[in-house]
């Protein structure tokens, strides 16, 4: 069964940093992007960021574009999100979330955590 | 960047309605979008991808269709668990990006 596992959000000040982590288990994670969607309290779904499977290629949404920083450690199985100079938009619940295939350009996303909550305030 | 629109914002409708929700590209693309159901509380769920193509698991009521700008999410013969809020997502290109949301509630 696939699993992953969010953790490390916290209540943060404006201008502090975080690291997320995210556990995975049940695939081959060495074999999959992976990417990090968010959700504002009462909001819709943004995409942040993605990792290629080999954890050698980025992207990221402009709003964290030089902020954020993505990295996927699979000899640990675990996926990342450094976050720097959090804004009080930063706000929200932070979800990793797998693609339904390993082949490449797959983005489209059937397993998601449980989401880690992360509270910046100004 | 590729914006998504969904319409409408929200809809009323009862057991055993047709439901369809529609997405808008600000650009063409080929068949690289997906459908998500989210209720509250929950991570999102995958309902459609590859414009059609259904997700292992998801009931033949939920179908999607579309390429180009234009795409449509289909529920025929609504059922109470199909209340919840469903999200376009397209994966095209990067920034990848969802559409607004459409909220389904009970008439």
């Amino acid at each position: 069964e696939v699993q992953l596992l969010e953790s490390g959000g916290d209540l943060v000040q404006a201008g502090g940093s975080l690291t997320l982590s995210c556990a995975a288990s049940g695939f081959s994670f060495s074999s999959y992007a992976m990417s990090w969607v968010r959700q504002a309290p009462g909001k819709g779904l943004e995409w942040v960021s993605a990792v290629g499977s080999d954890g050698l290629s980025f992207h990221y949404a402009d709003s964290v574009k030089g902020r954020f920083i993505i990295s996927k450690d699979n000899s640990n199985n675990i996926l990342y999100l450094q976050m720097n100079s959090l804004r009080a938009e930063d706000t929200a619940l932070y979800y990793c979330a797998r693609p339904n295939s390993p082949i490449s350009g797959t983005r489209w996303f059937d397993s998601w955590g449980q989401g880690t909550l992360v509270a910046v305030s100004s | 960047d590729i914006k998504m629109t969904q319409s409408p914002s929200s809809v009323s409708a009862s057991v055993g309605d047709r439901v369809t929700i529609t997405c808008r590209a600000s650009q063409g693309f080929s068949s690289k979008l997906a459908w998500y159901q989210q209720k509250p509380g929950k991570a999102p769920k995958l309902l459609i991808y590859a414009a059609s193509s259904l997700q292992s698991g998801v009931p033949s009521r939920f179908s999607g269709s579309g390429a180009g700008i234009d795409f449509t999410l289909t529920i025929t013969s609504l059922q109470p668990e199909d209340f919840a809020t469903y999200y376009c997502q397209q994966g095209d290109s990067f920034p990848l990006t969802f559409g607004g949301g459409t909220k389904v509630e009970i008439k």
